[in-house]
């Protein structure tokens, strides 16, 4: 069966430090890839999609960039973080070809004071 | 373009009581319809999806939608609430481009009172 993993599932940074969260599935190949940022009120905000490996998509302009240097390996970065950046983060992978339904990871909490 | 409202940020019921959480979307195309349950600190489940064929779809947890192409519309219903039921609930659209960029709504905190 497949399985998707995130981590840290939680994190406490200060303003201007670095960000590394990692996300990886098991049991499938060739996967859509995900990252979405959940803030209170707003719903789910997709932030980069990625199709294969060293394909991203931007879906806003941001604080944020995106790398998948493996099949199953999907990383969100940032350089400096703003606190704008606070919020939870959600992984998701659907398979290759299309049928709508995606699988979330359990998510990351970030908060940046 | 794709957009869903999701009418109503909360929603309170007491356990036994009909559930009704609103969705309408907007799509040029036909639509893909979904509904996700996420409970406290976790991610999104799957409740149930519309695709193609009988536009009144069954979930998990006793959960099921109707898809109302006059309408726009594509709400879930469940006739008696538990108390294990409260959990916001998201709907999403997504059309038959090729990738599964789902367009989610703000979500619906369902509030389940004994």
């Amino acid at each position: 069966s497949q399985t998707i993993h995130q981590w840290p599932a939680t994190l406490v940074q200060p303003v201007g430090s670095p960000l590394s969260l990692e996300c990886t599935v098991e049991g499938t190949s060739n996967p859509n890839l995900y990252w979405y940022r959940q803030a209170a009120g707003r719903g789910l905000q997709l932030l980069f999609y990625s199709v294969g490996i060293g394909q991203i998509s931007s879906e806003v302009p941001q604080n944020l960039s995106a790398s998948r240097p493996q099949d199953r390996q999907f990383i969100l970065s940032s350089k400096k973080l703003l606190l704008s950046d606070s919020g939870f983060y959600l992984c998701a992978w659907s398979v290759g070809h299309y049928t709508g339904e995606l699988f979330f990871g359990e998510g990351s909490r970030l908060t940046v004071l | 373009a794709q957009s869903v409202t999701q009418l109503g940020s909360h929603v309170s019921v007491s356990e036994g009581a009909l559930v009704l959480l609103r969705c309408n979307y907007s799509s040029s195309v036909p639509p893909y319809l979904f509904w996700y349950v996420q409970y406290p600190n976790q991610g999104l489940q799957l409740l149930l999806k519309y695709t193609t064929g009988a536009t009144l779809v069954k979930g998990i947890n006793g959960f099921e939608a109707e898809f109302k192409k006059s309408e726009t519309s594509f709400h879930l219903t469940k006739p008696s609430a538990h108390m294990s039921d409260a959990a916001e609930y998201f709907c999403a659209v997504s059309d038959i481009s090729g990738y599964s960029t789902l367009t989610f709504g703000k979500g619906t905190m369902l509030l389940v009172s004994p």
